[in-house]
């Protein structure tokens, strides 16, 4: 079965300086992986996700996820955080697209000003 | 895009009352809806997985007569919390599959108080 782990459940940037998420990932299948953010009572929204078709993908809002096989990771990055990038940030994972989700823990993503 | 509209975003209910959540896709047929529930600060757990027409899945531990999901249209999906709890008080977020370039579409949640 799939899982993805998600690590640091806090992470704390100043406003301009690189934002790095970590998520790691297991499947027995080339994974379908996916970055949401999430803000307060809010759904998810989906900020990028990878199929296999390149390895570095682009997202919304500046942000950006590198598929290492050899890593199993799917890190999240932004070059320079905003504050409005304070969120709640999911890493998930499906192994044929088409079955459900399967969600990291989350990283709660703080910018301070 | 795809869009999924989730009603009530927000539900106060006395405990043993139930309670109806609906999942409406808007643009696109969702064959296949999954329902989550998230705990504060938690990440979802996948509660059931139903497609139109037929009987829902349900994940194991998940009281299937407790939450009872209908999909009886490609485009409505409805979780219901029978005589609920307090302990069921959560934040209970749709996600229907569609073929577009996301594949997932999500709900924007509800919250659920039983008092």
């Amino acid at each position: 079965a799939q899982s993805v782990t998600q690590l640091g459940s806090h992470v704390s940037v100043s406003e301009g300086a690189l934002v790095l998420l970590r998520c790691n990932y297991s499947s027995s299948v080339p994974p379908y992986l996916f970055w949401y953010v999430q803000y307060p009572n809010q759904g998810l929204q989906l900020l990028l996700k990878y199929t296999s078709a390149a390895t570095l993908v682009k997202g919304i809002n500046g942000f950006e996820a590198e598929f290492k096989k050899s890593e199993t990771s799917f890190h999240l990055t932004k070059p320079s955080a905003h504050m409005s990038d304070a969120a709640e940030y999911f890493c998930a994972v499906s192994d044929t697209g088409n079955t459900p989700l399967v969600f990291g823990k989350g990283t709660r993503l703080s910018v301070i000003a | 895009g795809a869009v999924v509209s989730q009603h009530p975003s927000w539900v106060i209910c006395k405990s043993g009352t139930s309670v109806k959540i609906e999942c409406r896709s808007l643009d696109f047929q969702a064959t296949t809806m999954f329902w989550y529930r998230q705990f504060p600060k938690q990440s979802l757990m996948l509660m059931a997985t139903s497609n139109e027409g037929s009987k829902a899945t349900y994940e194991q531990g998940v009281e299937k007569d407790k939450f009872l999901i209908n999909h009886a249209s490609l485009t409505l999906s409805t979780l219901t919390v029978t005589s609920a709890h307090p302990e069921d008080s959560s934040f209970y977020i749709c996600s229907a599959k569609n073929t577009g370039l996301d594949g997932y579409t999500f709900g924007s949640g509800t919250r659920l108080t039983v008092v």
